[in-house]
């Protein structure tokens, strides 16, 4: 059982790259985060989805765009990468009852310089 | 709005040593409280999970306890070890579905 599983684990940018990174989970979970972590920052919400075709922006969605066309996958597209964007991003997923614990990937390492 | 707070930032203790990571919360009205273990370089693993109605939940040496009308949540390691040292994260759950996160607690235990 792989759960969450993130790509890459590391990326390093310029700035004004795009890139997409990549979140799949096989627990047949409908709700899915994106966090992002920044040291002493504790995480913020990015964008999450609640089934496929439905996204909503978190705390910090500027920057960002997700989709969710298929249960499984829940992609995070940056544009126009800025140095700001330099963090540890987690994707998540649960059942989305209030009784259901959160599953996260490894996350991906990414430095805009 | 929801603000989750974590109090130390930091312990140290001696190994053996029972202990009790804090975390406090300004919004009576959540759903559940979770606790995650995160290990350096690695993802956020789930640990307990306490429903609002429910006033603890237990997983061997690790007992969490859930106080809404004080907006208080402990996580009580007994009989610590090495192999607890990691960060703590407490996470309150409310009606938006959206998990707000404390800072953590990074826990050294040592031999």
């Amino acid at each position: 059982n792989a759960g969450v599983t993130q790509t890459p684990k590391f990326r390093i940018l310029k700035i004004g790259q795009s890139m997409t990174l990549q979140c799949t989970q096989d627990m047949n979970h409908n709700y899915m985060y994106w966090y992002r972590q920044d040291p002493g920052m504790g995480l913020k919400l990015i964008y999450y989805s609640v089934g496929a075709g439905i996204t909503d922006k978190g705390e910090v969605p500027n920057g960002y765009n997700v989709s969710r066309s298929t249960t499984e996958d829940f992609p995070l597209r940056l544009e126009l990468a800025a140095p700001s964007q330099t963090s540890v991003y987690f994707c998540a997923s649960s059942y989305g009852t209030k009784y259901s614990p959160l599953h996260f990937g490894n996350g991906t390492r990414l430095t805009v310089t | 709005k929801q603000e989750v707070t974590q109090i130390p930032a930091a312990l140290s203790v001696p190994e053996g040593e029972n202990l009790v990571l804090n975390c406090s919360f300004t919004d009576s009205a959540i759903y559940n409280l979770q606790w995650f273990r995160q290990d350096p370089g690695k993802g956020l693993t789930s640990l307990l999970l306490i429903q609002s109605s429910q006033r603890e939940q237990t997983s061997g040496r690790l007992n969490a306890s859930l106080d809404k009308s004080s907006g208080r949540s402990t996580l009580y390691i007994a009989a610590s070890q090495p192999g607890d040292s990691a960060t703590y994260l407490c996470a309150g759950q409310g009606g938006s579905e959206k998990l707000v996160f404390g800072k953590g607690t990074k826990l050294t235990v040592n031999p």
